[in-house]
């Protein structure tokens, strides 16, 4: 079965600083990879996909993620942190055939006035 | 755009209560799903449905059922409310394809007592 890590459950930065949420899938094969993120008290709300088409997708409110196979990895960046940006983010696969998507555990961001 | 649409949005049941979480989704979409969201946990999957009178279990269904009489329509039931069933609970839609995302409802934030 497949399964995603996201390593660091809680990360802080400054505001203007670059964002940097790590991801791995454990796949062998390329599977379809999303960020989501959730602000308090809400539902999930796409960032952005993976989806073979190219390996640096490009999603709303400035955030970009590469994928790289080699690694087995999809972090997600932003180069200049907002206020706004205080989230929680979650790194998702979707299973080939079925259709679950399995998520990762999550990492609350903090962004420091 | 409704979307997909989950209700109660909060509800307290005492022990060994039932109690069943409504969604509705108005996107057409054959694939749904129910989630459970804990701390530190991320989402696991509950149930999902690939389409009207298709059901199967996810990673965690102990304690609930699930049916799919409709496209639209995909209650969860809690029978013999626990407290480890406290939780926030979100349904989800997708088309089916890999390639796309799951749409989220807005949660309903259960409290067992």
């Amino acid at each position: 079965a497949q399964s995603v890590t996201q390593l660091g459950s809680h990360v802080s930065v400054s505001e203007g600083a670059l964002v940097l949420l790590r991801c791995n899938y454990s796949s062998s094969v390329p599977p379809y990879l999303f960020w989501y993120v959730q602000y308090p008290n809400q539902g999930l709300q796409l960032l952005l996909k993976y989806t073979s088409a190219a390996t640096l997708v490009k999603g709303i409110n400035g955030f970009e993620a590469e994928f790289k196979k080699s690694e087995t990895s999809f972090h997600l960046t932003k180069p200049s942190a907002h206020m706004s940006d205080a989230a929680e983010y979650f790194c998702a696969v979707s299973e080939t055939g079925t259709y679950k998507y399995i998520f990762g555990t999550g990492t609350r961001l903090k962004v420091l006035a | 755009n409704a979307g997909v649409t989950q209700t109660p949005k909060f509800r307290i049941l005492k022990i060994g209560q039932s109690m069943t979480l409504q969604c509705t989704q108005d996107m057409n979409h054959n694939y749904m799903y129910w989630y459970r969201q804990d701390p530190g946990m991320g989402l696991k999957l509950i149930y999902y449905s690939v389409g009207a009178g298709i059901t199967d279990k996810g990673e965690v269904p102990n304690g609930y059922n699930v049916s799919r009489s409709t496209t639209e329509d995909f209650p969860l039931r809690l029978e013999l409310a626990a407290p480890s069933q406290t939780s926030v609970y979100f349904c989800a839609s997708s088309p089916g394809q890999g390639n796309t995302e799951a749409f989220f409802g807005q949660g309903t934030r259960l409290t067992v007592v």
